[in-house]
């Protein structure tokens, strides 16, 4: 069983457009969700966490969770060349830190 | 902006040599965590490290691994008999008490097994 399943895409968007990730997690009682950015060959960045269903706005990006469907998503709006990298949803679960296999964005100029 | 440092960049060993990878974790943090991220794959989580002890585990982390706080600033993580499949991009990980389950990654150390 996999803890946190993601579409490991490529997701090709073009500029200005709203990319739209997805990622499913196992663990019902978990509590914590995380979205990082990861560049090719570097570390993961954070972008967003949430921990309440509903959603989460920060610039650009919007988190959405949905604790009954076991579901989070992130948006992307107004999508630029610079976000083209691999996003990663992360869940705590279990008492421990899981992280999905990324997806993978390219954003076309 | 503080952040998380991690030495070396690039740790070439032999197959069975011991390896110690270095991290100086953000310096008011006190969590402190190690992930392995073979190439191509996801991240793995290794171990969570809090108050000198080892507070969470996977079971990747074996009896080869082991980590350690030897002074106010270091944590590292030694592979005592490193195997093949031990190659991996190796991500430290730190956060405060404010939100422990924040995590603030450094920018990792390649470790290729010959």
């Amino acid at each position: 069983q996999k803890e946190v399943e993601q579409n490991s895409g490529p997701l090709s968007v073009p500029e200005g457009a709203i990319a739209s990730l997805n990622c499913t997690y196992s663990d019902r009682g978990s509590q914590s969700f995380f979205w990082y950015r990861q560049y090719s060959g570097k570390s993961p960045e954070l972008i967003m966490s949430i921990y309440s269903n509903g959603d989460k706005e920060d610039g650009r990006f919007t988190a959405q969770l949905n604790k009954a469907s076991q579901y989070v998503s992130l948006l992307i709006r107004d999508s630029q060349p610079s976000d083209s990298a691999t996003y990663l949803c992360a869940v705590i679960g279990f008492n421990k830190f899981y992280f999905g296999s990324g997806t993978k964005l390219n954003v076309k100029p | 902006e503080p952040e998380v440092t991690q030495t070396p960049s690039h740790q070439v060993t032999q197959m069975g040599q011991e390896v110690i990878l270095r991290c100086v974790p953000i310096s008011n943090h006190l969590y402190f965590y190690w992930y392995r991220q073979i190439l191509g794959q996801k991240v793995e989580f290794l171990v969570s490290f809090y108050n000198n002890e080892i507070s969470e585990k996977s079971e990747i982390f074996d009896d080869q691994f082991s980590v350690e706080r030897p002074d106010g600033s270091n944590f590292t993580l030694k592979i005592r008999s490193t195997k093949l499949e031990d190659s991996a991009m190796y991500f430290c990980a730190s956060s405060d008490t404010q939100r422990t389950d924040t995590q603030y990654f450094g920018p990792g150390t390649r470790l290729t097994v010959l």
